[in-house]
């Protein structure tokens, strides 16, 4: 089935650790995303990229880094430069004709 | 001011009452506009898209004023199944912006 995949939909770990966390798209989108999305509030960007081997920073990349060495992947690696990383992190492609923006079912990062 | 901008709520409305909400916008370059839903703990989801002419979708009802800019979703004969919040996103050159959403409670 055609969609977008992230793993693992579940994660702890420790202060002060670099954790990075997958997305997988087989729907031959350019463009994807990366929010952050805390209890009860909207989702902010971190980062975005329209095309292979170029991404953007949102409005929180601080903390944050990501690569797009292939169209279907877009890793996010939570650094332990950012400060409060406990979130539900969603990735999304974007349709080209519509711009419809398809999600992921999200990772929920937690730091102990 | 946010980019985008939504009333929070909550909207607490008894089945089969109409209810809308509305966003706000910041930049007059926005080119598209779309409605989520989004469920407890899940990812959102389209509901629709936002057309200059305005569209409907059966009982949901969305209009888009670029003057004011602001865009709207109308809710006719709520449901049980309408509870969620409601997330109005705004796209500039694939920058796609989130409100903070609205979340709908519809009664029995």
């Amino acid at each position: 089935d055609g969609g977008i995949t992230q793993s693992p939909k579940y994660l702890f770990r420790k202060e002060g650790q670099n954790v990075t966390l997958s997305c997988e798209q087989n729907l031959n989108h350019d463009a994807m995303y990366w929010y952050r999305q805390d209890p009860g509030q909207g989702l902010r960007l971190i980062y975005y990229s329209q095309i292979v081997n170029d991404f953007q920073k949102g409005d929180i990349a601080e903390g944050y880094s990501v690569s797009r060495e292939k169209k279907e992947s877009f890793p996010l690696t939570v650094t332990s430069a950012q400060k409060n990383p406990t979130a539900f992190y969603l990735c999304a492609s974007q349709g080209m004709n519509t711009g419809e923006l398809f999600f992921g079912e999200g990772s929920r990062l937690t730091v102990l | 001011r946010k980019e985008v901008e939504q009333d929070p709520g909550p909207f607490n409305v008894p089945e089969g009452a109409t209810v809308a909400f509305n966003c706000t916008y910041s930049n007059s370059a926005s080119q598209s506009f779309f409605w989520y839903r989004q469920d407890c703990r899940k990812e959102p989801k389209l509901l629709m898209s936002v057309y200059s002419s305005g569209n409907e979708d059966g009982r949901f009802t969305a209009q888009l004023n670029r003057a004011s800019q602001y865009i709207s979703l109308l809710i006719r004969d709520s449901k049980l199944s309408d509870s969620a919040t409601y997330l109005c996103v705004v796209n500039r050159n694939n920058d796609m912006r989130f409100g903070a959403g609205t979340r709908l409670t519809v009664k029995p």
